[in-house]
């Protein structure tokens, strides 16, 4: 069975000091990997995804993650938070090659403070 | 680009009424997934379609239903409302999920039963 575990319910930060949220992952299949952000009151949108070509993979504002095998890891890192990062986070497993449910995390939440 | 499309947007019904959220996924995509999530909970998924056809299922009560119809769009009938259904339905469309491919979500339904 498919899941996934974030660590951390709430994470915060100061601005400009670097994030970290963490994710594993077990499956019995090879995963497919994606962090999703949701802000207050709106939709799911995609961050990052992880394939095979590379383990470290870059998304969009900034945001990166590293697929570690080993550790069935797939943690959640930017540089410099920004105010605008704050939000929640989900981590997000799936199979390869089916067309099968997404498992959600339980979410992190990001708090940015000046 | 076109993005997944989920309507209405808010909705409000009383007990014991039913509801019909709907969901237009971007075009040529074969896959749509239904979620439910609560106010502070991560999505819960409720059921998928592939072409069609249901491809998994999730908890979704008996009272609701759906289908993908042959346009791909596709319809989450809820029957005999209660307090509890009151939630964001998100819906999202994908081709057949696995590597390098993503699930897209639309903004989502706020249902609000009363």
């Amino acid at each position: 069975a498919q899941s996934v575990t974030q660590l951390d319910s709430h994470v915060s930060v100061s601005e400009g000091t670097p994030v970290l949220l963490r994710c594993n992952y077990s499956s019995s299949y090879s995963p497919s990997l994606f962090w999703y952000v949701q802000h207050p009151n709106k939709g799911l949108q995609l961050l990052l995804k992880y394939t095979s070509a590379a383990t470290l993979v870059k998304g969009i504002n900034g945001f990166e993650a590293e697929f570690k095998k080993s550790e069935t890891s797939f943690h959640l890192t930017k540089p410099s938070a920004h105010m605008s990062d704050a939000a929640e986070y989900f981590c997000v497993v799936t199979y390869t090659g089916t067309a099968s449910k997404l498992t959600f995390g339980t979410g992190t939440r990001l708090q940015v403070t000046l | 680009a076109a993005g997944v499309i989920q309507s209405p947007r808010h909705l409000i019904k009383e007990k014991r009424e039913t509801a019909t959220l709907k969901c237009y996924p971007i075009p040529r995509h074969d896959t749509v997934y239904w979620y439910q999530q609560g106010p502070g909970q991560d999505p819960q998924f409720l059921i998928s379609f592939y072409e069609k056809m249901q491809s998994d299922k999730g908890s979704i009560p008996d009272r609701f239903s759906a289908q993908q119809f042959s346009d791909y769009h596709s319809e989450l009938n809820m029957s005999s409302l209660e307090l509890g259904d009151s939630a964001l339905y998100f819906c999202a469309s994908s081709l057949a999920v696995g590597f390098d491919t993503e699930a897209f979500f639309g903004q989502g339904t706020r249902l609000t039963v009363v």
